[in-house]
């Protein structure tokens, strides 16, 4: 059971560079999500797909881009990588949005970005 | 916008000893999840508390959502090595709220 997968694990950056952070997950779940987990500041939502064609800002945006391919694909863009944004990315998913009243969040093995 | 602590940030034991992480904010959920990390992997759901007082047990693990629905806890009885990641509370109320985390370490 892959569940949600994300691509690449780990990549390092020069500061201005743009890349692409690729996540799928199989389990037909509606809503999907991108969080940034920072020592000592747990996860931080970047952003979040309700349903297939939808798109909000979390709480942390700036300096992302989103799409929301298909109900299965959701990725996150960096189009000038700075320092700032070097941390750990994770990829969730769930049936509905989490903010109903039991939603779990199914999430990726995470990729490990640096930017130089 | 919705914050919530946890405490501690940091908790090493040894084999055998109980503990307890709490998670404290000044606004109310509609409901409290706790997740357990480990090293390399993503959090993984432990359990969804929903009612204020409700007391959920998995095995070792207790976890109390309180009566008025700003803060929980998690108590672990005689803690094992297998226990050692990274607990994060999650709390559930028009937006998603993570605590910052508590790195337990079961030393055998």
């Amino acid at each position: 059971n892959a569940g949600v997968t994300q691509t690449p694990k780990f990549q390092v950056l020069k500061t201005g560079q743009s890349m692409t952070l690729q996540c799928a997950q199989d389990m037909n779940h509606n809503s999907m999500y991108w969080y940034r987990q920072d020592p000592g500041m747990g996860l931080r939502l970047i952003y979040y797909s309700a349903s297939e064609g939808t798109t909000d800002k979390g709480e942390v945006p700036n300096g992302y881009n989103v799409s929301r391919l298909n109900k299965r694909e959701f990725s996150l863009r960096l189009e000038s990588a700075a320092p700032s944004q070097t941390s750990v990315y994770f990829c969730a998913s769930s049936e509905v949005l989490a903010t109903a009243l039991t939603g779990e969040l199914f999430f990726g093995e995470g990729s490990r970005l640096t930017v130089l | 916008t919705q914050l919530l602590e946890q405490s501690p940030q940091f908790l090493s034991i040894q084999e055998g000893e109980n503990l307890t992480v709490y998670c404290n904010s000044s606004s109310v959920f509609s409901s409290l999840q706790w997740y357990r990390q480990e090293p390399g992997e993503g959090p993984v759901l432990l359990v969804t508390v929903v009612t204020g007082g409700e007391v959920k047990k998995l095995k070792r693990l207790t976890f109390q959502f309180g009566d008025a629905r700003k803060d929980s806890s998690l108590h672990i009885t005689a803690a094992q090595t297998g226990d050692t990641g990274l607990y994060l509370c999650l709390g559930v109320h028009r937006q998603l709220t993570f605590g910052s985390g508590t790195q337990l370490t079961v030393l055998p």
